[in-house]
């Protein structure tokens, strides 16, 4: 079975401080994806990155930042410099192909990040 | 522009009664999903779809149904047999082609609210 654990259920940082989101996942499949996507206030889940199982490099986004570490099974995402505008629940999410196409995705349970100034 | 459109954003129900949640996509997308989102809880798969007339039960099918008679449409219905359906829901749809990226787009959810 696949799982996703974000074990911070809630984070507050002050504005311009650094933060990691932590993800930690289970998979028996040597083949699948992960995911960040953030959801604001207004509900609508925004994708933020997409990493595939086989490319453990670490990527850089503007202020954005994500560690992927195949032999912890983890996808750590860090913001740097944080934002008022960054407050958020942001998800971690598995992916596992779907027979006859298209991709079930497993959620954590979510970290909601509040900035202030 | 190309999106999912969710309607009604609110919505609030009686006891008892049946209740449909609208989901239409116009990214050509041929799979779509229904997830639910409970505080704590994160999103929880209800149905997909992967071709019109076609659908599956996700991990928490019961007390809901699903059709897709079109392509761009994948409304759910959330019965009276659905014993807590008070919570966020959220369509989503995807490209279901070979080597594709998993990716999921999702619309604004609705938020049903059972009195």
């Amino acid at each position: 079975a696949q799982k996703v654990t974000q074990a911070q259920t809630e984070i507050s940082v002050v504005e311009k401080e650094d933060v990691t989101l932590d993800c930690v996942y289970e998979t028996r499949d040597t083949t699948y994806y992960l995911f960040w996507y953030k959801q604001p206030p207004s509900g609508e889940l925004v994708f933020l990155i997409r990493r595939n199982s086989f490319d453990e490099q670490n990527e850089i986004s503007g202020r954005y930042s994500w560690n992927f570490q195949k032999s912890t099974s983890s996808f750590n995402f860090t913001i740097t410099a944080s934002q008022v505008v960054d407050s958020a629940v942001y998800f971690c999410a598995l992916s596992r192909r779907l027979t006859g196409g298209g991709n079930k995705l497993t959620f954590g349970t979510g970290t909601q990040l509040k900035v202030e100034l | 522009d190309g999106g999912i459109t969710q309607s009604p954003k609110y919505l609030f129900r009686k006891e008892g009664q049946n209740v449909t949640l609208s989901c239409e996509q116009n990214l050509n997308h041929d799979a779509m999903y229904w997830y639910r989102q409970d505080p704590g809880q994160g999103l929880r798969l209800i149905y997909y779809s992967q071709i019109v007339n076609d659908f599956q039960k996700g991990d928490i099918a019961e007390g809901y149904s699903v059709s897709r008679e079109k392509k761009e449409s994948f409304p759910l219905t959330v019965t009276s047999a659905q014993k807590n359906p008070t919570a966020f829901y959220l369509c989503a749809s995807s490209v279901r082609r070979q080597g594709d990226t998993g990716e999921l787009f999702f619309g604004e959810g609705s938020r049903l609210t059972v009195l």
